[in-house]
């Protein structure tokens, strides 16, 4: 069976530092993606990041990069010199073939001034 | 501009009565979902359909209906069976069910009294 755990449940940080959401995730199958949501305050979800099992090469956007292991099976998220406006709820997910998308509890980020 | 809209954005209704909520969008996508957040929790699927005139049921199905008559609408009915309704929905669709990327609604959020 397909599950993502986010371990931490809420982050507070100061802007401009850095921090780094964690996920985990198990599955038996080989092929497979990852993704990571923002969820604002208003409540809709934002896609960030697709990666498929086969690439593990560390992806950067702007203050965005994500660290894809398949050794810890973890697919973590960090922004760098956090702001206030990165202050939201995020969600990792795993889908597999053609089954459903597996999202974790999430982890709520406030970025404090 | 293309994307997915979800009417409205808060709903009010007493117990006992049926509920529609609509989506819809303007991808040319296939596939659709309808998902449910609790506060402070992941999302939960309900239904999905990867194509017209087809849906199956997801996780936590029960208590809902949904109907796929056209590519671009996908509305869930919560019935009066749905024990707790109250709940923030979401919808989305992507491409095709499976890898692709599934991209969300603003939400419903529906208090049931």
């Amino acid at each position: 069976a397909q599950k993502v755990t986010q371990a931490q449940t809420e982050i507070s940080v100061v802007e401009k530092e850095d921090v780094t959401l964690d996920c985990v995730y198990e599955t038996r199958d080989t092929t497979y993606y990852l993704f990571w949501y923002k969820q604002p305050p208003s409540g809709e979800l934002v896609f960030l990041i697709r990666r498929n099992s086969f690439d593990e090469q560390n992806e950067i956007s702007g203050r965005y990069s994500w660290n894809f292991q398949k050794s810890t099976s973890s697919f973590n998220f960090t922004i760098t010199a956090s702001q206030v406006v990165d202050s939201a709820v995020y969600f990792c997910a795993l889908i597999q073939g053609a089954q459903k998308l597996v999202f974790g509890q999430g982890t709520r980020l406030t970025i404090n001034p | 501009d293309g994307g997915i809209t979800q009417s409205p954005k808060y709903l009010f209704r007493k117990e006992g009565q049926n509920v529609t909520l609509s989506c819809e969008q303007n991808l040319n996508h296939d596939a659709m979902y309808w998902y449910r957040q609790d506060p402070g929790q992941g999302l939960r699927l309900i239904y999905y359909s990867q194509i017209v005139n087809d849906f199956q049921k997801g996780d936590i199905a029960e208590g809902y209906s949904v109907s796929r008559e056209k590519k671009e609408s996908f509305p869930l009915t919560v019935t009066s069976a749905q024990k707790n309704p109250t709940a923030f929905y979401l919808c989305a669709s992507s491409i095709s069910s499976g890898s692709g990327e599934q991209y969300f609604g603003p939400g419903t959020r529906l208090t049931v009294t």
